[in-house]
């Protein structure tokens, strides 16, 4: 089945203390993007990349990082985590550029820093 | 970052009443709007991707407009039905590869 896969979904952990969400799509698309939702904010988006190796940063990438070492992951990497990133995000990809097609988007994954 | 509207914010309809909502963003830069149908407790779904001005898409009920030049597309649904409570969200592709998010409009159909 075609689909985009985010783990873990659900997480909740401390301030300071590193997280990784991973994110995995089996379609062999090239653009994935993270995306974080906050009530009354909208989806903003987070960091994206066309193609291995390539990452750019969204709208809020202040305290993210990820990588793109392989075409079907693209981690979200949480350094220092920290309350103001609790929030609901969102892993999606599309075969080409944004342009190019509609994304498909992962189930979530609703993270919680204390 | 772009500014990209979208109204109203709820609607409340009968079931069998037609709706229609706007996105409203800027007319420079244009690649591309998504529509996105979004339930409660689910993930975004794509609806369309419209990139030429004057676009018309339909996928059954629902159907979408676009005008690049005053930076609005519409979309409307037709005989609404419960299924179709859900939030729709509209999203802009300018020249680079970021897609910048409306705020959604939360349609609840009442049976």
């Amino acid at each position: 089945e075609a689909q985009v896969t985010q783990n873990p979904r659900y997480l909740i952990t401390v301030t300071g203390k590193k997280l990784t969400v991973t994110c995995s799509q089996n379609m062999n698309h090239e653009y994935m993007s993270w995306y974080r939702q906050d009530p009354g904010l909208g989806l903003r988006q987070i960091y994206y990349s066309m193609n291995v190796e390539v990452t750019d940063k969204g709208d809020v990438p202040e305290g993210y990082k990820v990588s793109r070492k392989e075409k079907r992951n693209f981690p979200l990497i949480l350094e220092s985590p920290s309350p103001n990133q609790t929030s609901l995000y969102f892993c999606a990809s599309s075969l080409k550029g944004i342009w190019s097609g509609e994304q498909f988007f992962g189930p979530g994954t609703r993270l919680t820093v204390l | 970052i772009l500014n990209v509207e979208q109204s109203p914010q709820s609607l409340h309809v009968q079931e069998g009443d037609s709706t229609n909502f706007t996105c409203s963003f800027p007319s420079s830069n244009f690649y591309a709007l998504h529509w996105y149908r979004w339930e409660t407790a689910k993930s975004p779904e794509a609806l369309f991707v419209m990139t030429l001005n004057g676009d018309e898409k339909k996928k059954g009920r629902i159907s979408a407009t676009l005008n690049t030049k005053e930076g609005y597309s519409y979309l409307y649904i037709k005989g609404s039905q419960p299924e179709d409570s859900a939030t729709y969200l509209c999203a802009f592709n300018d020249a680079g590869n970021m897609l910048t998010f409306g705020g959604g409009t939360r349609l609840m159909v009442k049976p």
